[in-house]
């Protein structure tokens, strides 16, 4: 079975940085695409980037670009997105997922709240 | 405002035919696929529709897409009150290096 599990709820304060994960299983993790989404409270979809975990090829959405910093480590199956210093925009739900022609299979979410 | 537009709310009754539209242009919809997402509340999205009209495995045939020119429509027949949710529309972007979404679009079942 595809899963997608990520890291927990994540409480921060403006400037502190901060990483979250996306650990893969029941498929070859490699070889798909995968790409954060950030939605903002009360608001839509937007992706941020994908990562190609075969090559660590990464592509962000010009929006994103600076901002964050998209991984991954094949040895642990695992995707990565990481902030330097967060800011209170930064507060939202973001979620992980599988590209195989659409977001396929997806994570469950990791909420993060930036709040001084 | 998105490149993909919704109109942000939708409603029908049990059992009804619900039409949710996705309009773009030639560099995205008319140029690309399109992927449907339903968000049930406090969940994750879903795929329900890739490819302009194929569903995943265990997406009943209540959903089906389409796609015209520029422009796209997810059907959802036979109406039930579990599909309350949001629905959002998505194609590759280029530009963006990733998909691009609609607005979404809040279905309630009255």
């Amino acid at each position: 079975e595809v899963q997608l599990v990520q890291s927990g709820a994540e409480v921060k304060k403006p400037g502190e940085s901060l990483k979250i994960s996306c650990k893969g299983s029941g498929y070859d993790f490699s070889n798909y695409w995968i790409g954060w989404v950030r939605q903002m409270p009360g608001k839509g979809l937007e992706c941020m980037g994908v990562i190609y975990p075969r090559d660590s090829e990464t592509s962000y959405s010009p929006s994103f670009q600076g901002q964050i910093t998209i991984s991954v480590d094949k040895s642990m199956t695992a995707a990565y997105l990481q902030w330097s210093s967060l800011k209170a925009s930064d507060s939202a739900m973001y979620y992980c997922a599988r590209w195989d022609g659409g977001f396929g299979y997806w994570g469950q979410g990791t909420l993060v709240t930036v709040s001084s | 405002q998105f490149v993909l537009t919704q109109p942000p709310s939708a409603s029908g009754t049990p059992g009804q035919r619900v039409t949710i539209s996705c309009s773009g242009s030639s560099s995205n919809i008319g140029s690309k696929t399109v992927n449907w997402y339903q968000q049930l509340p406090g969940t994750a999205p879903k795929l329900l529709i890739y490819t302009n009209d194929q569903r995943p495995s265990g997406v009943p045939d209540r959903f089906s897409g389409s796609k015209s020119g520029t422009s796209a429509s997810l059907a959802i027949s036979g109406l039930q009150s579990e599909d309350e949710a949001d629905y959002y529309c998505a194609t590759w972007d280029d530009s963006l290096n990733c998909p691009v979404f609609g607005g979404g679009t809040s279905l309630t079942v009255l």
